[in-house]
């Protein structure tokens, strides 16, 4: 089984904190994606990956950044936490060469105070 | 940006009814995908649809899709309290890269 894993389950910061989120797939999967969810606004992408190293911006990158060194992980850093970025944080997997599903972790709740 | 979107946003039926939900897009799309979430979890892979086909089963669920008027329906028969949770689409454009497009979902509540 295809198993996407992130770093902590609920998550409390303070305003102008550098805040890690950190996610890790195990299925040896190319292309690795962070969203966000908030209510009334279903998933939004924040950035992908398709290889190490490599990485796109989705449709909301401001005040985030990512950071894939290993093909296995993908780091999501919020540099300054603001109070907006106060959500659910949602990473997945996918393979290239597989059906396209994408593989999810079981989010990181994030507070920003 | 394309944005996928559900129809509609909350629907509760009772245990052994059939539960319709449908999603619209805005652009040409390469496949579409329904995704489950129980409350407070990640997603969970239903089913996938390409872009040439027009209806797909998998159990108790039937995908349709109409690429004419980009919209695609799920349809959940016999629904189970189990059923309960929100249901999103997704969609991958035809642009080559694998970015997804998730509509903003349907709340499904089965009554037992």
């Amino acid at each position: 089984d295809v198993k996407v894993t992130q770093s902590s389950r609920y998550l409390v910061k303070r305003t102008g904190e550098k805040v890690f989120l950190e996610c890790v797939q195990d299925m040896d999967h190319e292309n690795m994606f962070w969203y966000r969810q908030d209510p009334g606004l279903g998933l939004r992408l924040i950035y992908f990956s398709y290889d190490v190293k490599m990485k796109e911006k989705g449709d909301i990158p401001e005040g985030y950044s990512v950071s894939r060194e290993k093909k296995e992980r993908f780091s999501l850093i919020l540099e300054s936490a603001s109070t907006n970025q106060t959500s659910m944080y949602l990473c997945a997997s996918s393979s290239i060469s597989g059906r396209e599903t994408q593989y999810f972790g079981p989010g990181t709740r994030l507070l920003v105070l | 940006s394309q944005q996928g979107e559900e129809d509609p946003q909350a629907l509760s039926i009772q245990e052994g009814e059939n539960a319709t939900m449908n999603c619209s897009y805005k652009t040409s799309i390469n496949n579409l995908q329904w995704y489950r979430q129980n409350s407070g979890r990640g997603l969970v892979h239903l089913i996938l649809i390409r872009s040439n086909e027009r209806e797909k089963h998998s159990g108790r669920l039937r995908v349709t899709l109409d690429t004419s008027k980009k919209s695609s329906s799920l349809l959940i028969t016999a629904s189970r309290a189990a059923d309960t949770a929100s249901y999103f689409c997704a969609t991958r454009t035809t642009s080559g890269t694998y970015k997804y497009i998730f509509g903003t979902g349907t709340r499904l509540k089965v009554l037992a």
